[in-house]
């Protein structure tokens, strides 16, 4: 089945210790978009690809960086964690951008800061 | 600062019942709005969506009522079954060049047998 994946699902790191998420899609979508979703939150854009345009939101901190070398993968960079940044992170895909396109969610990875 | 708000963090019906789930928002730009269900372990899917220039749409078991004088949107299960309780999120899309989906934190709805 196509699908979004994520890995690991549990990451554990070290405060300041530069960590990196994961995301793949088989489902050739053009719009990857990186969602951070801390406990009892709402989920909050970070930023999204769409294709090789990078889109930062404006409140997304210079700590995240994203890569997308392909268009099947994704990458999610935070260069020096901090304990504010332990959350769920969600990778979501979409066919295009628009009000109409639904996006198609990973099962997400649960980053912890020590 | 929310712009979607669900106010009820839990919600517990018994099956067959009618599962009622609300939503608010407060920027006037939205104009697409959309639910999420998400189960435990999984990511969101998509559930709905309803565009503002209609009030309601309907899906087999689910409906999605919009009343955009009181920017308020609520969606509606019937009847409710055990495998629909999960976490629902309300989201809404302004369009234009933002791309962009607010969510609600969620309300996790749970079925009683």
């Amino acid at each position: 089945d196509a699908m979004v994946i994520q890995n690991p699902r549990y990451q554990v790191t070290q405060f300041g210790k530069p960590v990196t998420l994961s995301c793949s899609q088989t489902l050739n979508h053009n719009v990857m978009y990186w969602y951070q979703q801390k406990s009892s939150q709402a989920p909050k854009l970070l930023f999204h690809y769409y294709d090789k345009d990078f889109n930062n939101e404006a409140d997304t901190p210079d700590n995240f960086q994203s890569r997308r070398p392909n268009t099947s993968f994704c990458f999610l960079d935070i260069r020096s964690p901090g304990l504010g940044d332990a959350a769920m992170y969600l990778c979501a895909t979409s066919r295009g951008r628009g009000k109409r396109e639904k996006l198609f969610f990973g099962s997400g990875t649960q980053l912890s800061v020590l | 600062d929310q712009q979607v708000k669900q106010n009820s963090p839990s919600l517990s019906v018994q099956e067959g019942r009618i599962s009622i789930l609300n939503c608010d928002y407060t920027n006037s730009m939205f104009d697409y709005f959309l639910w999420y269900k998400k189960y435990p372990a999984e990511g969101p899917t998509f559930l709905i969506s309803i565009s503002s220039i209609k009030d309601k749409n309907e899906d087999g078991r689910f409906t999605v009522f919009l009343n955009k004088s009181a920017k308020h949107l609520s969606l509606h299960i019937v009847p409710s079954q055990p495998g629909d309780s999960a976490v629902y999120f309300c989201a809404a899309d302004s369009g234009g060049s933002n791309y962009k989906l607010t969510f609600g934190k969620g309300t996790l709805l749970t079925v009683n047998p």
